[in-house]
């Protein structure tokens, strides 16, 4: 059973445009929501974060917004450049008091930033 | 600073023949990971370790070993290869868990098993 669901598996948008990243879990105990950016041949890097006490988190052109009673939450990058095209990867962890320290994955989505 | 170092980057295996990989992770984080990437799958967790001496199960261990003797290096074995572990093998640290979560990837080994 998938607990963090990414169902587009590609997205294309034009620079300068607004990007958004959908993601949605399945496990109620998720409480600490990542994602990563991932380029061809090199490996996965934090991008942003965001606790289950929060429903937003803003990090320059990115900004992750969370609504826990949908079990969603979503990336959005504004303004979109060619450099943001990637594999973007939503991850979820339980036990944010330290209990655990296992991240959950989605399948990914591969955004395309056209010039 | 080298961060998470994974070696080598690129193996072909037969069937049936074993090989480990290496992690090495100069970050003095207590935890490490091995995942597997494979299309359509996203990063699956194999096995990690909560510190030095401790191994522990993920999502897909079966047909993998790992071990933990210093703190700075993991350890993932196959000890018979299957064309199913066929993959892209991610080594990861991190220095806390809990809130944070964040964790630091190497840069992905390639396995193929003929």
């Amino acid at each position: 059973d998938q607990q963090v669901k990414q169902n587009s598996p590609s997205l294309s948008v034009q620079e300068g445009r607004i990007s958004i990243l959908n993601c949605d879990y399945t496990n109620s105990m998720f409480d600490y929501f990542l994602w990563y950016k991932k380029y061809p041949a090199e490996g996965p890097t934090f991008l942003i974060s965001i606790s289950s006490i929060k429903d937003k988190n803003e990090d320059g052109r990115f900004t992750v917004f969370l609504n826990k009673s949908a079990k969603h939450l979503s990336l959005h990058i504004v303004p979109s450049q060619p450099g943001d095209s990637a594999v973007y990867f939503c991850a979820a962890s339980a036990g944010s008091g330290g209990s655990n320290y296992k991240l959950t994955f989605g399948k990914g989505t591969l955004l395309t930033v056209n010039p | 600073n080298a961060g998470v170092t994974q070696t080598p980057k690129f193996r072909v295996l037969k069937t049936g023949q074993s090989m480990t990989l290496l992690c090495a992770q100069d970050m003095n984080h207590e935890y490490m990971y091995w995942y597997r990437q494979d299309p359509g799958m996203g990063l699956r967790l194999i096995h990690y370790s909560v510190g030095e001496g401790t191994t522990a199960k993920g999502e897909v261990p079966d047909g993998y070993n790992v071990s933990r003797l210093k703190k700075q290096n993991f350890l993932l074995g196959l000890e018979s290869a299957a064309p199913s572990q066929t993959s892209v093998y991610f080594c990861a640290s991190s220095l806390r868990r809990g809130l944070s979560g964040e964790l630091f990837f190497g840069e992905g080994s390639r396995l193929t098993v003929l």
